[in-house]
């Protein structure tokens, strides 16, 4: 089935340890989505990817980074993890920017220790 | 003042109830709205898409909008324990623009 995956489903890292979260889809969609989602929060949107043309959200901070080097892959980087950025992350696909609705990956649920 | 309020419960209910979920918003320019359901540890999925005001049913769901009011709804009938997940409120201006989420509602319905 097509669909967005995203990996690891748990990750636990290191206050201060850089740390890498994947999403890979199969439905060929052109807009890639990373949602950082705190608990009984709405998901925000940290950034997203037409194709290869990056969109930085005001809001977000420079500790977190995106890469898309082909249009089945989407990485998040955060570079220096805080206690603060413990949260599920959660990338979504649509074929065109906000065409009906997004197609959510499982999330990726971080842990700062 | 937030985007979009949604009330967070938790709503509790027993199987086979009505169940109402609501959003207000502020945004007078938001046309499109959206309804995702969101398991626990699992991500969104899209379950009803509108546009602008009026109705839609889809089976046991029925998704309704009034903008005059900036308040929209969906309701769950003959709810199932199945149906136990947070339910986000979602809307855009245009069909190509961001979307803005609620809180999610977090609902149990018990067998």
């Amino acid at each position: 089935d097509a669909m967005v995956i995203q990996n690891p489903r748990y990750q636990v890292t290191q206050f201060g340890k850089p740390v890498t979260l994947s999403c890979s889809q199969t439905l060929n969609h052109n807009v890639m989505y990373w949602y950082q989602q705190k608990s009984s929060q709405a998901p925000k949107l940290l950034f997203h990817y037409y194709d290869k043309d990056f969109n930085n959200e005001a809001d977000t901070p420079d500790n977190f980074q995106s890469r898309r080097p082909n249009t089945s892959f989407c990485f998040l980087d955060i570079r220096s993890p805080g206690l603060g950025d413990a949260a599920m992350y959660l990338c979504a696909t649509s074929r065109d920017w906000g065409a009906r609705g997004y197609t959510f990956g499982s999330g990726t649920r971080l842990t700062v220790v | 003042q937030k985007e979009v309020e949604q009330d967070p419960g938790p709503l509790s209910v027993p199987e086979g109830a009505i169940v109402s979920l609501n959003c207000t918003y502020s945004n007078s320019a938001f046309q499109y709205f959206m309804w995702y359901r969101q398991y626990s540890r699992k991500g969104p999925e899209l379950l009803m898409y509108t546009y602008s005001s009026g109705n839609k049913e889809d089976g046991r769901f029925t998704a309704q909008v009034d903008k005059s009011s900036k308040y929209i709804s969906l309701f769950i009938r003959d709810s199932q324990p199945s149906d136990s997940a947070t339910y986000l409120c979602a809307m855009s201006e245009t069909s190509g623009s961001r979307l803005t989420f609620g809180e999610g509602t977090q609902l149990t319905v018990n067998p």
